[in-house]
C-alpha cells in the first residue's frame, strides 16, 4: 500500500510569508506527527494528530500550527515565516501512535526554503 | 534529550556485515529499542524494533543485551546503499513520538 504522501516536495518562501505543507497518511492510520530537521537542531518533534485532535506538541513557537482532517490527513502551517525555519518538514504516521507494533513510518519531506 | 550513545561515525566494506552499537543505560522496563535509517535528503526509513529478546527481518537484525543497556544493529551483507545515518531510538509503550539523537553515520564502501 502506499506509504505516507508529503506534497509539496520542494517550495521556496520569503520572509514574512506563510506557508501549509499536507500529509496523506498511511491508509488506516489515524495518528499523524510533524518534524522538523535543520543541521543545527537535527530531527525535532513538531506535534501529533489522533482523531483530529492534537495530542501533544513540541517546543516550537506558535507561528506553527497544523490540524487533521476526518480522513487523517493532515497540515502543517508555518505563518509569518523566518530564515531559521528553512528546513526538511517530515510527517509521520501510525495506526494510532502508541503501542508496540504502532510503528511510526516517514514521508519523504518537505523542503522549505525561506529566503 | 535523546536517552542514546551512539558512534558519530563507522564504516565497512561492501559485502560484510555492519555492527552498529547502541548505548542506552537508562532505559526502563516499558521502553522499545527501534531503529531507523536516513539516506541523504530522503525521510527516515524504519528498520527494526526490539523490547529484549533478539529480532531479526528482511533488513537486519537487532540483538539486545540481557541487561538491554545495550544493542546492536546488524546489517548481514552491507551494500552500498546501505550507506546512511542510522538512529537508535527508545521509546516509552505509550509515547506518541520518537527523540532523534545524532546517530551514527554509517559509510560502506565499495
Amino acid at each position: 500500500k502506499a506509504g505516507v504522501t508529503q506534497t509539496p516536495r520542494y517550495l521556496i518562501k520569503t520572509r514574512g510569508q506563510q506557508v501549509t505543507l499536507s500529509c496523506s497518511p498511511i491508509s488506516g492510520h489515524r495518528s499523524v506527527s510533524w518534524y522538523q530537521q535543520t543541521p543545527g537542531q537535527g530531527l525535532q518533534f513538531l506535534f501529533e494528530y489522533f482523531s483530529e485532535t492534537q495530542r501533544n506538541k513540541g517546543n516550537f513557537p506558535g507561528r506553527f500550527s497544523g490540524r487533521q482532517f476526518s480522513n487523517s490527513r493532515s497540515e502543517m502551517n508555518v505563518s509569518t515565516l523566518e530564515l531559521g525555519d528553512s528546513a526538511l518538514y517530515l510527517c509521520a504516521s501510525s495506526w494510532k501512535g502508541t503501542g508496540n507494533g504502532n510503528t511510526i513510518y516517514f514521508g519523504e519531506g518537505s523542503w522549505l526554503t525561506v529566503v | 534529550d535523546a536517552k542514546t550513545t551512539q558512534p558519530p561515525s563507522m564504516d565497512c566494506a561492501e559485502g560484510r556485515a555492519a555492527n552498529l552499537p547502541c548505548n542506552h543505560s537508562t532505559i526502563s522496563g516499558n521502553e522499545y529499542v527501534y531503529w531507523y535509517r536516513q539516506i541523504h535528503s530522503q525521510g527516515p526509513q524504519y528498520i527494526i524494533h526490539g523490547l529484549k529478546n533478539n529480532e531479526t527481518n528482511e533488513m537486519a537484525s537487532l540483538i539486545i543485551t540481557e541487561d538491554r543497556k545495550s544493542s546492536t544493529l546488524i546489517l548481514p551483507h552491507a551494500t552500498l546503499r546501505d550507506t546512511a545515518v542510522y538512529y537508535c531510538i527508545v521509546r516509552m509503550d505509550s509515547s506518541y513520538k520518537l527523540i532523534f539523537g545524532s546517530g551514527t553515520r554509517l559509510l560502506v564502501r565499495p
